[in-house]
């Protein structure tokens, strides 16, 4: 089986604080993905990253980068400079192969409240 | 360029009763999935389909049932629907390949009650 923990379950900061969203994994598979997605107040998911177990090289966005570590099981993800647009729920999902088959099983989700 | 396509967006019904949720999606993508989310508790995956004629279940399957008739359409089935089923059910498509993990692309969710 594996798992995803997001131990932040409410992350609050000011306009232009950086923060950071962790994401720990588990999984017995040697080829693995990584995936984080958006949850605006909207409700709708947006994808955001995806990464495969043999790229350890970090990522940077504009105001998003990710730093994944294979030997601490780590996927966080940092915003910089955030801004109010930025407060959603985040989800941090590792994919899964059944018999096979692609599926995904994602995090609880950090509710990251960005206020002016 | 509709993408994945829910309906309905809300709906109420009453313990015992059945419906369908719809979800088709116009990407020509192989897999579709369905997921539920509970507050607090992140998307769990109810079912899932790797092409037409061809379904698995998921984590949290009971109560629940799918078919896959064609590409665009997985409906999601609910008999006898219970106050445990209410929640925010999402459907997803992707184009996978044998060894790829490409990102879903999910539709905008719709709101179940049950009372």
């Amino acid at each position: 089986a594996q798992k995803v923990t997001q131990a932040q379950t409410e992350i609050s900061v000011v306009e232009k604080e950086d923060v950071t969203l962790d994401c720990v994994y588990e999984t017995r598979d040697t080829t693995y993905y990584l995936f984080w997605y958006k949850q605006p107040p909207s409700g709708e998911l947006v994808f955001l990253i995806r990464r495969n177990s043999f790229d350890e090289q970090n990522e940077i966005s504009g105001r998003y980068s990710w730093n994944f570590q294979k030997s601490t099981s780590s996927f966080n993800f940092t915003i910089t400079a955030s801004q109010v647009v930025d407060s959603a729920v985040y989800f941090c999902a590792l994919s899964e192969r059944n018999s096979g088959y692609s599926t995904l099983t994602f995090g609880k989700g950090t509710m990251l409240l960005v206020s002016p | 360029n509709a993408g994945v396509t829910q309906t309905p967006k809300f709906r109420i019904l009453k313990i015992g009763q059945s419906m369908t949720l719809q979800c088709t999606q116009d990407m020509n993508h192989n897999y579709m999935y369905w997921y539920r989310q509970d507050p607090g508790m992140g998307l769990k995956l109810i079912y899932y389909s790797v092409g037409a004629g061809i379904t698995d279940k998921g984590e949290v399957p009971n109560g629940y049932n799918v078919s896959r008739s064609t590409t665009e359409d997985f409906p999601l089935r609910l008999e006898l629907a219970a106050p445990s089923q209410t929640s925010v059910y999402f459907c997803a498509s992707a184009r996978q390949g044998q060894d790829s993990n490409q990102p879903q692309h999910f539709g905008d969710g719709t709101r179940l009650s049950i009372l």
